[in-house]
């Protein structure tokens, strides 16, 4: 079984600054791995993702995430927040190997990101 | 657009009663999804389906009941509402190549009193 555990329920920046949101992932196979946003009273977004190329991914909005095995995460980073970021960002895991619809992904609890002037 | 429309958006319920949320996307995607949001607790899988007229259970499939008589459309029911299955309710589907890559739509809250 798989699973992601996003670390930081809230995190506050000032406009400007850098963004980091934590996820670590568990995964008895290869993971797939996801960052998903979601705006208030919207459905989420695919941001970016992991399929077991290049390392570092790049996505939309200024977005990426680097793919650590070591250290089991997939952090999300921006260089330079912009009030427009603030929503609640999810981290999400699926299996490798496995391209049916029974290859289901399980999200993590979530980040709500709130960005201050 | 295309995309996936899921209705109605907002509903409350009493307990003891039955409704039905509609799921409908017009991308010909074989697999689709119903999950539940809620808060401190991310997404949780209710059930799926990988084809039409095949349905399987998720993570949470307890007091709700799907079906996929059509590729375009997946229904979630629930016979009986309780005031545990006050959520927000999304629905997602996925073509069979690629990887990820989810659709979601925008959402249906439900209230249960």
């Amino acid at each position: 079984a798989q699973s992601v555990t996003q670390l930081g329920s809230h995190v506050s920046v000032s406009e400007g600054a850098l963004v980091l949101l934590r996820c670590n992932y568990s995964s008895s196979v290869p993971p797939y791995l996801f960052w998903y946003v979601q705006y208030p009273n919207q459905g989420l977004q695919l941001l970016l993702k992991y399929t077991s190329a290049a390392t570092l991914v790049k996505g939309i909005n200024g977005f990426e995430a680097e793919f650590k095995k070591s250290e089991t995460s997939f952090h999300l980073t921006k260089p330079s927040a912009h009030m427009s970021d603030a929503a609640e960002y999810f981290c999400a895991v699926s299996r490798t190997g496995l391209t049916g619809g029974g290859n289901k992904l399980t999200f993590g609890t979530g980040t709500q990101l709130k960005v201050e002037l | 657009n295309a995309g996936v429309t899921q209705t109605p958006k907002f509903r409350v319920l009493k307990t003891g009663q039955s409704m039905t949320l509609l799921c409908a996307q017009d991308m010909n995607h074989e697999y689709m999804y119903w999950y539940r949001q809620d808060p401190g607790m991310g997404l949780r899988l209710i059930h799926y389906s990988v084809g039409e007229g095949t349905t399987a259970k998720g993570e949470v499939p307890d007091g709700y009941n799907v079906s996929r008589l059509k590729k375009q459309n997946f229904l979630l029911g629930l016979e009986s509402a309780a005031p545990s299955q006050t959520s927000v309710y999304f629905c997602a589907s996925r073509a069979p190549t690629g990887v990820g890559g989810y659709t979601f739509g925008s959402g249906t809250r439900l209230t249960v009193v």
